[in-house]
């Protein structure tokens, strides 16, 4: 089994949708990451968090950390918003990461 | 903001040959790794270095090696490329202390 998981692995919306994607880990973490990226493009880290809920335009990430289970939330899905996200642990006392396998997300107009 | 620049964003070579993967960062980061993307199989860390001249072997180090000789650039090194070694290269940055990764836009090196 993985220490990061993340589901579902592929996911088709119709554009204005609430997309969630889930991550669950079984390592005890500092942080979580959620990346995004884009075909034939880099990497972009969209939040880091430790604890509770973080928000950045449609984006919101939140985590709990007794469940040590995090989701990533869109609202008002775009066709922009098509890309693979990742999400990554951050063990304790460790500088790497720990990387799920993505999701990847498309966004039908 | 942060820049991590790769030399090549394609590249071909072919089996046997030694092939040399460079990366710049600009924001004096103390950490720099080095990744290979595979469909289905997600990031896999190659090689994680933590200050200049010094190294930590990631997950899949086997047919690279590194070099850091100055805290801006790190190099990814494959001896005698194999065509199982075709793959998309990420290289990235960090500050010490558990923080955010900063990405390169990748290289998407074929051995032929």
């Amino acid at each position: 089994k993985n220490e990061v998981e993340q589901s579902p692995q592929n996911l088709t919306a119709q554009e204005g949708e609430f997309i969630t994607i889930n991550c669950s880990y079984s390592v005890g973490i500092s942080a979580l990451h959620w990346l995004q990226q884009h075909p034939g493009g880099g990497i972009v880290s969209l939040f880091m968090l430790s604890s509770g809920k973080k928000k950045h335009g449609r984006l919101i990430a939140t985590i709990n950390i007794q469940e040590k289970h995090s989701s990533l939330h869109i609202t008002a899905s775009h066709p922009r918003d098509s890309a693979v996200y990742i999400c990554a642990a951050h063990r304790i006392g460790n500088e790497k990461l720990t990387f799920g396998t993505g999701t990847r997300l498309t966004i039908i107009p | 903001d942060v820049k991590v620049t790769q030399s090549s964003r394609y590249l071909v070579k072919r089996t046997g040959e030694k092939v040399f993967l460079e990366c710049v960062q600009d924001m004096d980061h103390e950490n720099m790794f080095w990744y290979r993307q595979d469909p289905g199989l997600g990031l896999r860390l190659i090689y994680f270095s933590y200050d200049v001249k010094m190294k930590e072997k990631g997950d899949i180090p086997e047919g690279y090696s590194v070099s850091r000789e100055k805290k801006e650039r790190f190099s990814l090194i494959l001896e005698s490329a194999s065509t199982n070694q075709t793959s998309m290269y990420l290289c990235a940055s960090s500050s010490w202390g558990g923080k955010a990764q900063y990405f390169g836009p990748g290289t998407r090196l074929t051995v032929l």
